[in-house]
This record gives C-alpha cells, sequence and structure tokens, in this order.
C-alpha cells in the first residue's frame, strides 16, 4: 500500500532551468495538492486539484504549473527555476471528507542555485 | 495574513507528562481542525482532527480542544512519550469544495527523558 508516491526525493536546479516533480497515489482519491513549506513558514499550497482534468491556483502559484489527466497523478512543473524557489515540497490527497485529513507523500527536497 | 497561527516555535517536556500545544485561527468560517505530526525528511501525518460542532475529540493519549469564541484549539498529548518529539502544525479548513488546508507554522515539541 504506497499511499502517495513523490519523485525525485532530492534535486539541485540551476536558475532558470525546469523540471517535473512527479506525484502519484493508489486510494484513488479525488482530490490532490502541492504544498511548499519554508524553514518556520508552514505549508503554503500551490496548486490542488478536484478531480481529473480540473485544477485551480493555491496560495502560491507563481512560476508553477500542473495538469491532472489521470486520477493517480499530479505533477508540479517549474519553469524558469529561481533562488526563491528552494524549498521542500509535498503532495497530498484527500478524500475530500474534511475530518479525515490528507495523506502526505515524503517531500521533494529542491535547490535552485 | 496568517489565518492559522502557533505562536510557540517549540517546546520541551519531561516524558510522562503532559504535552499542551496550542493554535490560534482568526477565519470563522473554518468547519474543521486538525492536527499533523512531523518527522525530519518526512511528510506530515495526520493525528486527529475536530469539527466546529464538538469542543472536544479524544483518540487514546491524543485529545483536541476546540473553544470557538476564542478561536483556540490546543492538542493534549499524555504521558508523553520519546516517540512523541516532532514538529506539530495545526491546520483548518472550511467544508464543501475542494477542503484546501491552511497550516500554521509549526511547532517542535521535544520530549526529555
Amino acid at each position: 500500500n504506497a499511499g502517495v508516491t513523490q519523485t525525485p526525493k532530492f534535486r539541485i536546479l540551476k536558475i532558470g532551468q525546469s523540471m517535473t516533480l512527479q506525484c502519484t497515489q493508489d486510494m484513488n482519491h479525488n482530490y490532490m495538492y502541492w504544498y511548499r513549506q519554508d524553514p518556520g513558514m508552514g505549508l503554503k499550497l500551490i496548486y490542488y486539484s478536484v478531480g481529473a482534468g480540473i485544477t485551480d491556483k493555491g496560495e502560491v502559484p507563481n512560476g508553477y504549473n500542473v495538469s491532472r489527466s489521470t486520477t493517480e497523478d499530479f505533477p508540479l512543473r517549474l519553469e524558469l527555476a529561481a533562488p526563491s524557489q528552494t524549498s521542500v515540497y509535498f503532495c497530498a490527497s484527500s478524500s475530500g471528507t474534511g475530518y479525515d485529513g490528507y495523506t502526505f507523500g515524503s517531500g521533494t527536497r529542491l535547490t535552485v542555485v | 495574513d496568517q489565518q492559522v497561527k502557533q505562536n510557540s516555535p517549540s517546546l520541551s517536556v519531561q516524558e510522562g507528562r503532559i504535552s499542551i500545544l496550542n493554535c490560534d485561527y482568526t477565519n470563522s468560517m473554518f468547519d474543521y481542525f486538525l492536527w499533523y505530526k512531523k518527522y525530519p525528511a518526512e511528510g506530515p501525518t495526520f493525528l486527529i482532527s475536530i469539527s466546529s460542532i464538538k469542543d472536544k475529540n479524544e483518540d487514546g493519549r491524543f485529545t483536541v480542544f476546540l473553544n470557538k469564541s476564542a478561536k483556540h484549539l490546543s492538542l493534549h498529548i499524555v504521558p508523553s512519550q520519546p516517540g512523541d518529539s516532532a514538529v506539530y502544525f495545526c491546520a483548518a479548513s472550511g467544508s464543501g469544495g475542494a477542503q484546501k488546508l491552511v497550516f500554521g507554522q509549526g511547532t517542535r515539541l521535544t520530549i526529555n527523558p
């Protein structure tokens, strides 16, 4: 029972490079989310999806893009990486009940130099 | 504009005693409140939740209290164990829709033997 799987676990990017953070869940959850965690700042919502083909912006979407072609996958694309995007990124999924909470992946630590 | 705040960055408690973690919120439209626990290099894991129609919820050693008039919630852990040492995040969401969680900054709990 894998839950939410994120790849890669670590990545170093140069300024201006692009990359895709992968996220897959096997719980048949309709709701998926991308958060970033900066030191001492808690988690901030980047993008979310309520089902295949439907995505929407969260609190900090600038510099990112997402797609949701299947229920299982929710990749996050970084275009033209900037040092401000150095962070730990977490993908999560939810059944949408509110009180059950999210299931999070183990995170991707990204450094932009 | 921080809608969910954890004003104590850290807390140190002796093993066997009670740990009390606090959280304040500003948005009266929040319907669900959740606590997550996070170990280093792992994703947050769901601990316990409470809906706005309740003022207390228990699960084993963990109890969450909600005071809606004060817009305050707390997590009690009793007795505290060394394995409870982690960062604890409180989070809140409205009902319906994507149930996007808003997180506090986290409190690092250290249980001393």
